[in-house]
This record gives structure tokens, C-alpha cells and sequence, in this order.
């Protein structure tokens, strides 16, 4: 099973700053099956990035993702009030799909 | 518009059965691969399991494996997620997922609001 870790837990920063979330795998992902998700309270996970750096349909390119094999990022280049949230990745490329336990973004 | 509506979620009692249901809309259902996503109260997501676009191979977290059973009914554009001998551990909201593709290596591109179950005596 690959396991993710997410880093930090906690990213507290104010609108308009650049927010830098980390996902870390125990082992490379293949073809760079790598997603991330946003989740506000209370709703569901939102399809962001896909393929380690597409991003999904509607997505503002304020959010953008890169690494390949066992380091990625996803950057949102300016946080808007609207994303702050928790944010997962997850690998699609192996069986159990696996997630990362999460960062959230506070306002600070 | 892609819609998916998780339904027959509630209260059981240990040891007990649920059958979970998603009702899909919006795109070809049996061309693509479907998951159930789960969320303990205040935690992270929880692959459970994933069925391909004709339900012919069926995918199982192993915390689940021989205790849930994933199925799918393309002629009413329905995935189904049947729970049984539920544990305290199981609590959780269940995410129907859609996948991007027909087999699960794709991301899960559209989610529904998910249902509550809680497993309780």
C-alpha cells in the first residue's frame, strides 16, 4: 500500500499570500496518478488536479500542481476567502487507492 | 449536468446490514468506473471500494474485504454498496464517487453529497 503524507497539518495565512501544500509518497506513483481534493466543511470533496498537474474542469488556474515519482505540491498562487479548506492528494495508480490525511488551509 | 444521490444510509446496530444506493445522472453510467468514499466523523477520506463500467471487477479497501460487497445495475444507472456485520469503526459518511475512466485508474471526478452511516446500539 502506498502511503501519502501530507505536510504541514495546519497552513495558516491570509488572502492574496501564496499557500504551498506538500504530499509525500512511501513509494513512486506511476504515470503520475496523483489528484488533489478540496473539501470545505460540511461538503464534499472537489476534484482540483489530476496527472499530478492538470487541473480538472472549472478549476482556477490560481491552483496549480507539479512533482512527479514520490514529491508533490499543489500551489494556489493567491488564496481567494473561498479556498480556504482542507486539501487532499490522493495516488489512483495502485490498488487500495490511498489518500493523504490532509492539510488545512486557516485563515490567519 | 453529472449528479449522483447516495441514499439508505441511518442508525444500525452492530452486527447489522445496510444497503447503500446511488442513483446516477448525467453522463453514460456504464461507461465508467464508480467508487464509495468514506469519512469517520472530524477524519480523513477512505477509499472502500471501486467497481469497473460493467461491474465485472469489483476493487475492496482491506478493512472491508468479505464484509462489503460493491455492485452496480446499469439498466438503472445505480451503484450499490451492501454493508454487513457493521462495527462501531464503520461509522462514517459514504461518498458515491464517479471515476474518470471506465477502469478505476482515473481520478474521482465528481462526488455526491454522501450518506450517514452510524453504527450504534
Amino acid at each position: 500500500e502506498i502511503v501519502l503524507t501530507q505536510s504541514p497539518g495546519t497552513l495558516s495565512l491570509s488572502p492574496g499570500e501564496r499557500a504551498t501544500l506538500s504530499c509525500r509518497a512511501s513509494q513512486s506513483i506511476s504515470s503520475s496518478y496523483l489528484a488533489w481534493y478540496q473539501q470545505k466543511p460540511g461538503q464534499a470533496p472537489r476534484l482540483l488536479i489530476y496527472g499530478a498537474s492538470s487541473r480538472a474542469t472549472g478549476i482556477p488556474d490560481r491552483f496549480s500542481g507539479s512533482g512527479s515519482g514520490t514529491d508533490f505540491i499543489l500551489t494556489i498562487s493567491r488564496l481567494e476567502p473561498e479556498d480556504f479548506a482542507v486539501y487532499y492528494c490522493q495516488q489512483y495508480g495502485s490498488s487500495p487507492r490511498t489518500f493523504g490525511q490532509g492539510t488545512k488551509v486557516e485563515i490567519k | 449536468e453529472v449528479q449522483l444521490l447516495e441514499s439508505g444510509g441511518g442508525l444500525v446496530q452492530p452486527g447489522g446490514s445496510l444497503r447503500l444506493s446511488c442513483a446516477a445522472s448525467g453522463f453514460t453510467f456504464s461507461s465508467y468506473a464508480m467508487s464509495w468514499v468514506r469519512q469517520a466523523p472530524g477524519k480523513g477520506l477512505e477509499w472502500v471500494s471501486a467497481i469497473i463500467g460493467s461491474g465485472g471487477t469489483t476493487y475492496y479497501a482491506d478493512s472491508v474485504k468479505g464484509q462489503f460487497t460493491i455492485s452496480r445495475d446499469n439498466s438503472k444507472n445505480t451503484l450499490y454498496l451492501q454493508m454487513n456485520s457493521l462495527r462501531a469503526e464503520d461509522t462514517a459518511v459514504y461518498y458515491c464517487a464517479k471515476v474518470g475512466g471506465w477502469t478505476p485508474n482515473a481520478p474521482f471526478d465528481y462526488w455526491g453529497q454522501g450518506t450517514l452511516v452510524t453504527v450504534s446500539s
